[in-house]
């Protein structure tokens, strides 16, 4: 299946501070999912992205639908420790062809208080 | 609401056995369901979609006789790995889908299968 490029790969960063990551495919995509993963546990949906230029937030997340519908950015502001975890963007190709999702390869997030 | 489960949430088997793991949307009527692995601290990787009341789609080196899945209703999906090996050791999540006019996908919390 298809893979997504995330990055950076992990980040270490003061509680407080901005966070910035993003995804990126070689080929177009109609939607984008941003997820949080915690240890052994299933991923959870942040934010859905369906529109080319779309930006939305979710408290303190912003993600963005990149207008080339190639990449996917999430913005996560005055970080706290609980935004520990790993981030996954997720992408669907054409939902003509089946609703199915292909994950990025995720961005570790630690964040020291 | 959007609340998926999975059972069971880890299992231990020896080579050679099969193991089934079961996933429910309890909330919701599930259209679609999609099976993931994911070995540690790696992505996911989706191994194929099924929807209800039809036979599954794998992605491209799934095997599907060895991954055998079944969704026999709007809530439940089944996975099975037949015939385990070590190799088959890994963390396997699904995911709910509500119907065609939306994309979410709402995660089961994993299920941990070690064989030995």
């Amino acid at each position: 299946g298809q893979q997504l490029n995330q990055s950076p790969q992990s980040m270490f960063i003061q509680e407080g501070e901005d966070v910035s990551m993003n995804c990126t495919s070689s080929s177009i995509f109609n939607t984008w999912l941003w997820y949080k993963q915690d240890p052994g546990e299933g991923p959870v949906l942040l934010i859905a992205l369906y529109k080319a230029g779309e930006l939305t937030s979710n408290g303190r997340l912003t993600a963005q639908f990149g207008i080339t519908r190639k990449d996917s950015f999430l913005n996560i502001s005055a970080s706290i420790p609980s935004d520990v975890g790993i981030y996954f963007c997720a992408g669907q190709p054409d939902p003509n062809t089946g609703n199915q999702f292909y994950f990025g390869t995720g961005t570790s997030l630690t964040v020291i208080p | 609401g959007a609340v998926v489960s999975q059972h069971p949430s880890w299992v231990i088997c020896k080579s050679g056995t099969s193991v089934k793991i079961e996933c429910r949307s309890l909330d919701f009527q599930a259209t679609t369901m999609f099976w993931y692995r994911q070995f540690p601290k790696q992505s996911l990787m989706l191994m194929a979609t099924s929807n209800e009341g039809s036979k599954a789609t794998y992605e491209q080196g799934v095997e599907k006789d060895k991954f055998l899945i079944n969704h026999a209703s709007l809530t439940l999906s089944t996975l099975t790995v037949t015939s385990a090996h070590p190799e088959d050791s890994s963390f396997y999540i699904c995911s709910a889908s509500r119907g065609h006019s939306t994309y979410e996908q709402y995660f089961g919390p994993g299920t941990r299968l070690t064989v030995t």
